[in-house]
């Protein structure tokens, strides 16, 4: 089955400071890849997925990450930061047949 | 639309007695899966389902099971409790295909002593 690996558990960062979260996968097949957010005592919301096309994907809240094939990284980042993003990040690949696996997660803190 | 649904929030049992955990899925979504939330250990995926079958299946002992009916809720058991199984229990449910957002409930919280 395919894998995660989140390469930081905790990232401090201060207010409107850019960030990048790590995330490299394996699988042996065309996956998909997804970064879920998960705010206190709340289930993981969806931030934005990568199915095919442009390796550069937008989602909420400003984020954004790159697809990389070569190096089997799927980065989040996003340019300044605000308090409200302070949450637990977590990066996730699906095959084919919706078998999902997650990383262990990156807690992002935001320090004003 | 309503999200997924779990019940209950929170429970507490004492080590050997075994455990259900219900999850009613968003209307139309047919593959719910089940995944234990430990710190430290991030999400780990226990099963999922698919109109009523098993589809995939994470590394669990047997004592983790599952269930899906058919109008697509989901129960999982967890049977001769250990203190380890301590932990939050997330269902999630999605269309079913491959690539396809999955939606996650709130969770159970479920504490053995």
């Amino acid at each position: 089955a395919q894998s995660v690996t989140q390469l930081d558990s905790q990232v401090p960062v201060f207010e409107e400071a850019p960030v990048e979260l790590r995330c490299n996968y394996s699988s042996s097949v065309s996956v998909y890849l997804f970064w879920y957010v998960q705010y206190p005592n709340q289930g993981l919301q969806l931030l934005l997925k990568y199915l095919s096309g442009s390796t550069l994907v937008k989602g909420i809240n400003g984020f954004e990450a790159e697809f990389n094939k070569s190096q089997t990284s799927f980065h989040l980042r996003k340019p300044s930061v605000h308090i409200s993003d302070t949450a637990e990040y977590f990066c996730a690949v699906s095959d084919g047949n919706n078998d999902m696996r997650f990383g262990a997660g990156t807690r992002l803190t935001v320090k004003p | 639309k309503a999200g997924v649904t779990q019940t209950p929030r929170y429970l507490i049992k004492t080590r050997g007695q075994q455990v259900t955990l219900s999850c009613s899925p968003i209307s139309g979504h047919r593959s719910v899966s089940w995944y234990q939330q430990t710190p430290g250990q991030g999400l780990q995926f226990l099963f999922e389902y698919f109109s009523e079958t098993q589809r995939n299946k994470g590394n669990f002992p047997g004592r983790f099971s599952g269930r899906q009916f058919s109008n697509s809720r989901s129960e999982m058991n967890v049977s001769t409790l250990e203190l380890g199984d301590s932990a939050l229990y997330l269902c999630a449910s999605n269309r079913g295909g491959g690539g396809t957002e999955a939606f996650f409930g709130q969770g159970t919280r479920l504490t053995v002593v």
